[in-house]
């Protein structure tokens, strides 16, 4: 089966410039997860969505940062205009919530990450 | 507010040997529960185990195990007979249930020496 996808997996751009992350969730997942990795604050949750819904979004550092679910299978964070301190990796995370009212179902299972760096 | 704590920053061991990382976790929900994730020099975030508060018994898998003590607030990781492909970080992490939000440790360097 085939895990969550991210693209691009490497991304170098100039401050200023609009960056656009991309997420293909697990098939069959209803819940998706957006996470920055940096060397100074570790692994920190920006955003998550519900059956496309975002549910919170109090992760996100400021209002450059966006995010969309526009169906299922497909999700992007985007980044405009980009600033050198958004250097960082970037993970997509997918997990089934709730299904048959079971709570033992959502672990999260990460995509291979965006490397993202802003000169 | 939970609060996961991987004091180890980095452990150094020779081929062969046992590795023990350590976990502790500060939640105030009764139930919660708790994830070990591996990332290896490649990058990615792997998934190790999940572990139910209202289910305290160990788990062994392979040359892993865990041992979660619920009156310590302790989810350690072993690694028995070491490899060369367990050098990797790893990272604990809780999760309660208003939410679904993973709050992950600092995690811990594992570098194993041929």
């Amino acid at each position: 089966d085939a895990g969550v996808i991210q693209s691009p997996r490497h991304e170098v751009t100039e401050m200023g410039q609009e960056v656009t992350l991309r997420c293909k969730p697990i098939s069959g997942h209803n819940s998706l997860f957006w996470y920055r990795q940096t060397m100074m604050r570790g692994l920190e949750l920006l955003i998550y969505f519900n059956n496309n819904v975002p549910i919170d979004d109090s992760g996100m550092p400021e209002d450059r940062f966006s995010a969309k679910m526009p169906n299922a299978s497909f999700s992007t964070l985007k980044i405009q205009p980009s600033e050198p301190r958004d250097s960082a990796v970037y993970f997509c995370a997918s997990s089934l919530i709730w299904a048959s009212g079971r709570a033992d179902t959502d672990t999260q299972y990460f995509g291979p990450g965006t490397r993202l760096t802003v000169l | 507010a939970q609060k996961v704590t991987q004091a180890q920053t980095e452990i150094s061991v020779v081929e062969k040997e046992d590795v023990t990382l350590d976990c502790v976790y500060e939640t105030r929900d009764t139930t919660y529960y708790l994830f070990w994730y591996k990332q290896p020099p490649s990058g990615e975030l792997v998934f190790l185990i999940r572990r139910n508060s209202f289910d305290e018994q160990n788990e062994i898998s392979g040359r892993y195990s865990w041992n979660f003590q619920k009156s310590t607030s302790s989810f350690n990781f072993t690694i028995t007979a070491s490899q060369v492909v367990d050098s990797a970080v790893y990272f604990c992490a809780l999760r309660g249930t208003s939410d679904y939000k993973l709050s992950f440790g600092a995690g811990t360097t594992v570098t194993v020496r041929a």
